[in-house]
């Protein structure tokens, strides 16, 4: 089974402190994705990779920056952080086109920036 | 630009009721249309993956259609059970973006036992 582990669960930041999230996934993928969910807006892409060093930005990438030094990990930085930046983040991964291309999700880092 | 839409909102049934969760999206060039489960605080949980070129899959009481013509894909449960109860969410993949999805709002389902 495809594995994608997220390395924090539930966080608590005050105003303008930095925040790391790291995500990992064993299953070779060369795609990795940050998402977050907030209730009534759904999920809204921040910024996906598709090959190690790469990266392009998604819908909402203002405030957040992104690191992929190795293929299996995929890391979001928030340099100083917002209360607006109170979310649900989900990390996911999926396998380039020419295969069924499955995104597989971690189980997500509640973040709460007081 | 593609937006994907979910109706209803929120639907409430009673056990062993077989039940269609609907998902429409605007542009059918899709590369694929993937159906996940969430539970409350959890991450998504991928229930089905309809290739592009499919009409169906099925998985235990789970079977997805695509009709990329109409732009909608069904997701119908047979004989519902409490432990379904959860949000389900259905995204596409565009051709050539490198994997971005496109999800819709979700339906959050509950079944009373």
């Amino acid at each position: 089974d495809v594995k994608v582990t997220q390395s924090s669960r539930y966080l608590v930041k005050r105003t303008g402190e930095k925040v790391f999230l790291e995500c990992v996934q064993d299953m070779d993928h060369e795609n990795m994705f940050w998402y977050r969910q907030d209730p009534g807006l759904g999920l809204r892409l921040i910024y996906f990779s598709y090959d190690v060093k790469m990266k392009e930005k998604g819908d909402i990438p203002e405030g957040y920056s992104v690191s992929r030094e190795k293929k299996e990990r995929f890391s979001l930085i928030l340099e100083s952080t917002s209360t607006n930046q109170t979310s649900m983040y989900l990390c996911a991964s999926s396998p380039t086109s020419g295969s069924p291309g499955e995104l597989f999700f971690g189980e997500g880092s509640r973040l709460t920036v007081l | 630009k593609q937006e994907v839409t979910q109706i209803p909102a929120a639907l409430s049934v009673p056990e062993g009721e077989n039940l269609v969760l609907n998902c429409s999206f605007t542009d059918s060039a899709i590369y694929n249309l993937q159906w996940f489960r969430q539970d409350p605080g959890k991450g998504l949980t991928s229930l089905l993956l309809i290739q592009s070129s499919q009409r169906e899959q099925t998985s235990g009481r789970l079977n997805a259609s695509l009709d990329k013509s109409s732009g909608r894909s069904t997701l119908y449960i047979a004989a519902s059970q409490p432990g379904d109860s959860a949000t389900y969410l259905c995204a596409v993949r565009q051709w050539g973006n490198t994997g971005k999805l496109i999800f819709g709002q979700g339906t959050t389902l509950q079944v009373k036992p």
